[in-house]
């Protein structure tokens, strides 16, 4: 099954802005918006964003979600060595009946 | 507190089985749709299967339809995976979702290999 489409790694400078995307295709980002994922080295994911820009309680609006057409980009202002994490997006696909995800971007603050 | 918790996990040869648990609570779990994410070793995350509220509906990954079913016991918040015919492939860490992917537990680690 498709997945979506994340740059494998981005690399920005501490306090600097980072932007990461996703792209999919109208049956999933397109359609359905797409959740973004922190996951830190030997821990489980932790959910950041829902359909597009609602943070779950407890998420810094450091972190901002948005979508135009087929592509989703999640914004991390203010960056610090512990945004230094591996960030996957997911959608729903009316397609395929199936959730589909990126392949995850590395984030490095340099 | 809201807290899924896996079990099951362990190393089985290919062709063999083995069959997942979740154990939810904290939140009413008859409400929500769950799902399992597996992860393999130096990979990133991959969608297996998820299942509606009241468990009438079911939806799996290509890979796995066939071989994996994903199944619920409400009275119980328990989420289950049912594994088949497993293959190397299939060596991942497993997670127990809430949808839409908010809450997860800390995974199992399933090794298949002879």
């Amino acid at each position: 099954q498709a997945g979506l489409t994340q740059p494998p790694s981005v690399s920005k400078g501490l306090r600097q802005t980072a932007t990461l995307t996703c792209t999919g295709n109208s049956n999933n980002v397109g359609n359905q918006g797409a959740v973004w994922l922190q996951q830190h080295q030997g821990h489980p994911p932790k959910l950041l964003s829902y359909r597009n820009n609602n943070r779950p309680s407890g998420i810094s609006e450091k972190f901002s979600a948005s979508r135009s057409g087929d592509t989703a980009s999640l914004t991390i202002t203010g960056l610090q060595p512990e945004d230094e994490a591996d960030y996957y997006c997911s959608a729903w696909d009316t397609s395929l009946t199936a959730w589909v995800f990126g392949g995850g971007t590395k984030l490095t603050v340099l | 507190e809201v807290q899924e918790v896996e079990s099951g996990g362990g190393l089985v040869q290919p062709g063999g089985s083995l069959k997942l648990s979740c154990a939810a609570s904290g939140f009413t779990f008859s409400n929500y749709w769950m799902s399992w994410v597996r992860q393999a070793p130096g990979r990133g995350l991959e969608w297996v299967a998820s299942i509606r509220p009241d468990g009438s509906a079911k939806f799996h990954v290509d890979s796995v339809k066939g071989r994996f079913t994903i199944s619920r016991d409400n009275a119980k918040n328990s989420l289950y995976l049912q594994m088949n015919s497993l293959r190397d492939d299939d060596t991942a860490v497993y997670y127990c979702v809430r949808d839409p992917f908010d809450q997860w537990g800390q995974g199992t680690l399933v090794t298949v290999s002879s």
